[in-house]
């Protein structure tokens, strides 16, 4: 049963056009998302999170939206690079509902940036 | 400064060993987590550790996973009797949570250990 759901597996996108990877949750617990970045070999990097009290929240070039009603949690990179080509990784945790800090993953989309 | 470190970063060992996977969290840290990471899946929780109590060890998926950090500062995983389905990828986490079980503070992660059981 996946709490966390990432349907694409994979996308592709033109160098400087905006990369939308996309996330959904079933369990309403849930109020802390991240997104993680991972390259092979190395572990997941920590990208940019949101709290459920926020619907948006921006760090220069990523942008993650939270709409709760709909379960639904998005990143947006703009422009794409390159070098953002990896895999990205939506998780969530229910650190203020359930108080834990536990992470529950889903299960990636590769992202290729075409130059 | 130094990350979180992981050892070794491979091991391949046969169908009911033993096995003992090392984790070095990033000094200071008092939250450290393991995760389980297997082919075409995201990482899955195991157990995490609040100085060297288990706060939540839900994820082990059964008594033959076992881990401690006696001193509060590097976890060993252990792992008796492997199976196959044991092979993963297992990732270790730390973050810098000094009180309660429940934190936004992020959680750093190391390479990883490559785990193969034949």
């Amino acid at each position: 049963d996946q709490q966390v759901k990432q349907n694409s597996p994979s996308l592709s996108v033109q160098e400087g056009r905006i990369s939308i990877l996309n996330c959904d949750y079933t369990n309403s617990m849930f109020d802390y998302f991240l997104w993680y970045k991972k390259y092979p070999a190395e572990g997941p990097t920590f990208l940019i999170s949101i709290s459920s009290i926020k619907d948006k929240n921006e760090d220069g070039r990523f942008t993650v939206f939270l709409n709760k009603s709909a379960k639904h949690l998005s990143l947006h990179i703009v422009p794409s690079q390159p070098g953002d080509s990896a895999v990205y990784f939506c998780a969530a945790s229910a650190v203020y509902t359930g108080a834990n800090s536990k992470l529950t993953f889903g299960k990636g989309i590769t992202l290729s940036v075409r130059p | 400064g130094a990350g979180v470190s992981q050892t070794p970063s491979n091991k391949v060992t046969e169908k009911g060993k033993y096995v003992e996977l090392r984790c070095d969290p990033i000094s200071g840290h008092t939250a450290l987590y393991w995760y389980r990471q297997s082919l075409g899946q995201g990482p899955e929780f195991l157990i995490y550790f609040q100085g060297t109590g288990a706060a939540d060890d839900s994820g082990l998926p059964n008594d033959r996973f076992f881990a401690v950090r006696p001193e509060g500062s590097v976890s060993t995983l252990k792992i008796q009797r492997t199976e196959r389905g044991d092979s993963a990828v297992y990732l270790c986490a730390s973050s810098l949570t000094s009180s309660g079980v429940t934190s936004t503070d992020t959680q750093y992660f190391g390479p990883g250990t490559r785990l193969t059981v034949l």
